[in-house]
């Protein structure tokens, strides 16, 4: 069964304390993972899409990397308006449709 | 770049009434659009695809004579929750993408449907 799972549940920084997020995943024949951003009451903003081992992708503070088995959000010396809930998703099989994991909670303090 | 609006961004209603949640499109015609529900502190849970023109798909253990999904057009995807209870509570997020470019899925920004 393709599986999404997200680690740490919550994480807590400091203003310009670096950290990444994980996410691992099983699924048969990737078709890319996705990384979406989302703040409280509020639809899911995409960030990412990695296709294959290896690729890294940046944008601002943010830079995703994919392996075999995992993904990681590296996030470099973040701000607090880097608050907010990371997602990542893969697509199941041959289907558009995104399962999710569960998320990532991020609180960055001044 | 693709954007998904949906309306209304809150609605609360009574125990054994039905809720209309609308689903659009904006800038391009999506033939597919899925619908997912989220709880407090939970992730998102995908509930079905809606289909242009043809009946919804829905995932396991969603009861789709309670959660009616109707895809008239190329832009408009609907979400009616009939008899509400209580537990239908939640946070309902549709999402599309556009088939003739390479983008990702995007996302509308939810309907808090609240069932008192």
């Amino acid at each position: 069964e393709d599986q999404v799972t997200q680690s740490p549940e919550a994480l807590r920084l400091q203003e310009g304390e670096s950290s990444s997020l994980n996410c691992s995943y099983t699924v048969s024949g990737l078709r890319g993972l996705f990384w979406y951003r989302q703040d409280p009451g509020k639809g899911p903003e995409f960030l990412f899409t990695l296709y294959s081992a290896g690729e890294e992708k940046e944008k601002e503070r943010l830079k995703a990397t994919l392996t075999k088995k995992e993904s990681f959000l590296h996030i470099t010396a973040p701000k607090p308006e880097d608050s907010a809930t990371y997602l990542c998703a893969v697509p199941p099989g041959a289907t558009n449709k995104l399962i999710f994991g569960t998320g990532t909670l991020l609180a960055v303090q001044p | 770049g693709a954007v998904v609006s949906q309306h209304p961004s809150w609605v609360i209603c009574k125990s054994g009434t039905s809720v209309k949640i609308e689903c659009r499109s904006l800038d391009f015609q999506a033939t597919t659009m899925f619908w997912y529900r989220q709880f407090p502190k939970q992730s998102l849970m995908l509930m079905a695809t809606s289909n242009e023109g043809s009946k919804a798909t829905y995932e396991q253990g969603v009861e789709k004579d309670k959660f009616l999904i109707n895809h008239a057009s190329l832009t408009l995807s609907t979400l009616t929750v009939t008899s509400a209870h209580p537990e239908d509570s939640s946070f309902y997020i549709c999402s599309a993408r556009d088939p003739s470019t390479d983008s990702p899925l995007h996302f509308g920004n939810g309907t808090r449907l609240t069932v008192t």
